[in-house]
């Protein structure tokens, strides 16, 4: 069964608003999870990493302002997207290690959110 | 330069048939290789996970391989059936990163 829920699995939001998208681990703990975006037909690009506890760590190009990740608790990831635009339409997924190393560990993807940004 | 790169891009093969897929890859070091299927509009799945030290793991008609020297893993699909269409992704693990390749897109027509 799916151990990562992500929600909302679609969003449609007019441009100019926020945005927001959760990951929650299910029967686990996860310190960290990987937020991605995935145009079509592409392959998953890391956006960031998030953190619990911490400040989440952006990959080269994502604006960390735009893009805000909050990881309050060991089961669960927000992003945030702000002041969203078309271009920011996208699939955006999540995943979280189950297990102590964050890339050695199995590694579980929540379903994924559609976002259209109109 | 960490790369995985996977062949072909897309694929397409009649229902009942068997196919392989290919991932070479350049990461170093590396910490494992596994293979994800995603079906369009949803989030990878897991199929096998492999370690330096092993050769093979099978996943019901999912058979995965490791060549760790030459650096290149197959995924084998055996009877293919409707529902294994799908993109399949090659994903390379050091200690510090994760690197996924494009994928494969099969399609299974009846």
């Amino acid at each position: 069964g799916a151990v990562v829920s992500q929600h909302p699995s679609w969003v449609i939001c007019k441009s100019g608003t926020s945005v927001k998208i959760e990951c929650r681990s299910l029967d686990f703990q996860a310190t960290t999870m990987f937020w991605y975006r995935q145009f079509p037909k592409q392959s998953l690009m890391l956006m960031a990493t998030s953190n619990e506890g911490s400040k989440a760590t952006y990959e080269q190009g994502v604006e960390k302002d735009k893009f805000l990740i909050n990881h309050a608790s060991l089961t669960l990831s927000t992003l945030t997207v702000t002041s969203a635009h078309p271009e920011d339409s996208s699939f955006y997924i999540c995943s979280a290690p189950q297990g102590t190393s964050s890339y050695n560990s199995p590694l579980h993807f929540g379903n994924g959110t559609r976002l259209t940004v109109t | 330069k960490n790369q995985v790169e996977q062949s072909p891009q897309s694929l397409i093969i009649l229902e009942g048939k068997n196919c392989t897929l290919q991932c070479n890859y350049t990461v170093s070091p590396f910490s494992n290789l596994r293979w994800y299927k995603q079906d369009t509009g949803r989030g990878p799945v897991s199929l096998t996970i492999m370690t330096f030290s092993e050769n093979t793991k099978s996943n019901g008609r999912y058979t995965a391989t490791l060549d760790a020297d030459t650096k290149q893993s197959s995924l084998h699909i055996t009877a293919s059936q409707l529902s294994d269409s799908a993109s399949y992704i090659c994903v390379v693990t050091r200690d510090d990163k994760i690197i996924f390749g494009k994928g494969t897109r099969l399609h299974i027509l009846p």
